[in-house]
This record gives structure tokens, C-alpha cells and sequence, in this order.
């Protein structure tokens, strides 16, 4: 069965840019997660959907927002791209039962410079 | 969610179990405790969760303590790919939040 998928895997940026990044659930799964992980550290809460809907938000600017389409695929949106952007971004998709594991893809790179 | 605490880093044998600790002293009666882990360059993988039994699939076994303050995930036989950084994760029912801490490093020598 495929896992979640994510593409780009790497990306590099320029400041002031913008970037999207996209990815797949796992087939069945309606729920899908970003996350931010810079180096060193481990993954940060940045969003949650469900049925379009973001049901959740971490603590990041409104630089940052994401959508999630009718196939529940997702993208993330970052805008006026920062160095400190520069990072790991995870998606995860999980059921939508209460205990559901989140299960991660592979992550896209995105080098700012 | 309830904080977890884990320590920083461990060595293991190749072929002998693996012992993990995790501390969750704070965690609420419907708190999960799951345990990821995240191979270098990859996402993390799950691997186990449990509420307050204890839990076993092919990948590894959550043992929980009675008063739920403290859970211990053990690799049976670590092989060289178990390296990795392991996180013990506590979070509630609601939500895809997971608040992720420092996790233990786990390097198995041959």
C-alpha cells in the first residue's frame, strides 16, 4: 500500500518567495497534518485538517496556511519566505478515529536563502 | 497534553532487547501513549500506542505502568536499522496535535 506521499522532496527558495508544498494521504484516511522540523529538533504542529476544514493550528504566522481538497490531498502555503523557514515540512494522515495513528511521509526540504 | 521525558540518548547490542523508558507523570485518564521513531532524513514512523494496557505488534511491545506514570517500549532483538531517534509522545483523543520532545537516540552496535 503507498504511505503518504509529499513532493516536492527538496526545493530551494529564495527570501521573499513563496512555496507550496502538496501532499498525498494514505487511501482512506480524511485527516491530514503538517508539521515543521528544523534541524536538530524534532517535528512542531503547524496545521491539521479535516474535511476542508483546518480543525487545528500551532503556533505559527499567518505566513503559513494550508488547504485540503475534496480527494483530501492537502497543500501547505508559506509566503515572503524567511531564512528560518529553511527546514523539514512532514505531512501526516491518519483515520479520524479518536486514537489514530498519525502515519508521516518522507518530507519535503526547503532550503531558503 | 502531558509532557513526556526521556533520556537523551542509549547504546544497545545487536540482537539483545531494547529497553526504552519514557516518563509521562502528568498524563489524564484519556491520554494515549505513542511511540514514533525518525530514521535519519525520513518522517517519522509509527510504531506502538497504548492506553493503559500493555501492547504488542511486529515491531515492538509498550509495557505501561499500573499508575500510568511511566511506560517502557522494548525492541526484542535491535537490529543495525533500529537506529534512530525514538519519541515517546502522550495526546489526548481529540486532535492530530502531537507535541514532540527531544526523544532518546537510540545507536544498536554491532
Amino acid at each position: 500500500d503507498a504511505g503518504v506521499t509529499q513532493s516536492p522532496t527538496h526545493l530551494i527558495k529564495t527570501r521573499g518567495q513563496h512555496v507550496t508544498l502538496r501532499c498525498s494521504p494514505i487511501s482512506g484516511h480524511k485527516s491530514v497534518s503538517w508539521y515543521q522540523q528544523v534541524l536538530g529538533q524534532g517535528p512542531q504542529f503547524i496545521f491539521q485538517y479535516y474535511e476542508k476544514e483546518e480543525r487545528g493550528r500551532g503556533n505559527f504566522p499567518d505566513r503559513f496556511s494550508a488547504r485540503q481538497f475534496p480527494n483530501y490531498s492537502s497543500e501547505l502555503n508559506v509566503n515572503a519566505l524567511l531564512l528560518g523557514d529553511s527546514a523539514l515540512y512532514l505531512c501526516a494522515s491518519s483515520f479520524t478515529g479518536a486514537e489514530s495513528p498519525l502515519h508521516f511521509g518522507n518530507g519535503t526540504r526547503l532550503t531558503v536563502t | 497534553d502531558a509532557k513526556t521525558t526521556q533520556p537523551p540518548s542509549m547504546d544497545c547490542a545487536e540482537g539483545r532487547a531494547a529497553n526504552l523508558p519514557c516518563n509521562h507523570s502528568t498524563i489524564s485518564g484519556n491520554e494515549y501513549v505513542y511511540w514514533y521513531r525518525q530514521i535519519h532524513s525520513q518522517g517519522p514512523q509509527y510504531i506502538i500506542h497504548g492506553l493503559k494496557n500493555n501492547e504488542t505488534n511486529e515491531m515492538a511491545s509498550l509495557i505501561i505502568t499500573e499508575d500510568r506514570k511511566s511506560s517502557t517500549l522494548i525492541l526484542p532483538h535491535a537490529t543495525l536499522r533500529d537506529t534512530a531517534v525514538y519519541y515517546c509522545i502522550v495526546k489526548g483523543a481529540a486532535g492530530n496535535k502531537l507535541t514532540f520532545g527531544g526523544g532518546t537516540r537510540v545507536l544498536v552496535k554491532p
